[in-house]
């Protein structure tokens, strides 16, 4: 069984500023993906960054980046940066390989500072 | 990115009444969606797996005959909440996958219910 854990239930971080959110997982699959996705008041869910469990270098898409630690089993996302705008719940999932199905993380609420 | 359309955005029935949310991949074909409710300050929880042409696969826990699945086609899949209660209410969430069964997937912007 695959698990996500996002142990931030609630972030600040200043205008400007880079902040990071946390995100481990457990899996027993070999072959997996790691995704994050930023879901604002509006309710959608935005695609923001993917990591392949063979991708020796981390993954960065503008100011997302995310640190991959394949032996600790985390991969968190890194956002340069921060604007207003970035506030917003933030999901950290897991696709496996063996049921190429999304487990969701509980989720980070990002509040950006002014 | 790809486009996933739902339609209702927002619906508000009564108790006992079925509803039906669409859920449309608009500029490519997929022939698997995702079904996932949301409760408030929650994550998102994967209902059913919707293939085209085929039974849809529910989760554990989930009652198939209150949530009817339908994928008629490759850009189509419906969600029908039926007899719906209050409890019932929640946000619905769909998601299309592109390509292969690796592929990444597009989600929806969601479907508010309400039950009164």
């Amino acid at each position: 069984a695959q698990k996500i854990t996002q142990t931030q239930p609630g972030m600040f971080v200043q205008e400007k500023e880079a902040v990071t959110l946390d995100c481990t997982y457990d899996t027993s699959d070999q072959s997996y993906g790691l995704f994050w996705y930023k879901q604002p008041s509006s309710g959608e869910m935005i695609f923001l960054i993917y990591q392949g469990s063979y991708d020796e270098q981390n993954a960065t898409e503008g100011r997302y980046s995310l640190n991959f630690q394949k032996a600790r089993k985390s991969a968190n996302l890194v956002i340069s940066a921060s604007q207003l705008g970035d506030s917003a719940m933030y999901f950290c999932a897991i696709l496996s390989s063996g049921t190429y199905k999304y487990i969701f993380g509980t989720g980070t609420r990002l509040k950006v500072l002014a | 990115g790809a486009v996933v359309s739902q339609h209702p955005s927002w619906v508000i029935c009564k108790s006992g009444t079925s509803v039906k949310i669409e859920c449309r991949s608009l500029d490519f074909q997929a022939t698997t969606m995702f079904w996932y409710r949301q409760f408030p300050k929650q994550s998102l929880m994967l209902m059913a797996t919707s293939n085209e042409g085929s039974k849809a696969t529910y989760e554990q826990g989930v009652e198939k005959d209150k949530f009817l699945i339908n994928h008629a086609s490759l850009t189509l899949s419906t969600l029908t909440v039926t007899s719906a209660h209050p409890e019932d209410s929640s946000f619905y969430i769909c998601s299309a996958r592109v390509g292969t069964s690796y592929g990444t997937q597009y989600f929806g912007p969601g479907t508010r219910l309400l039950v009164l």
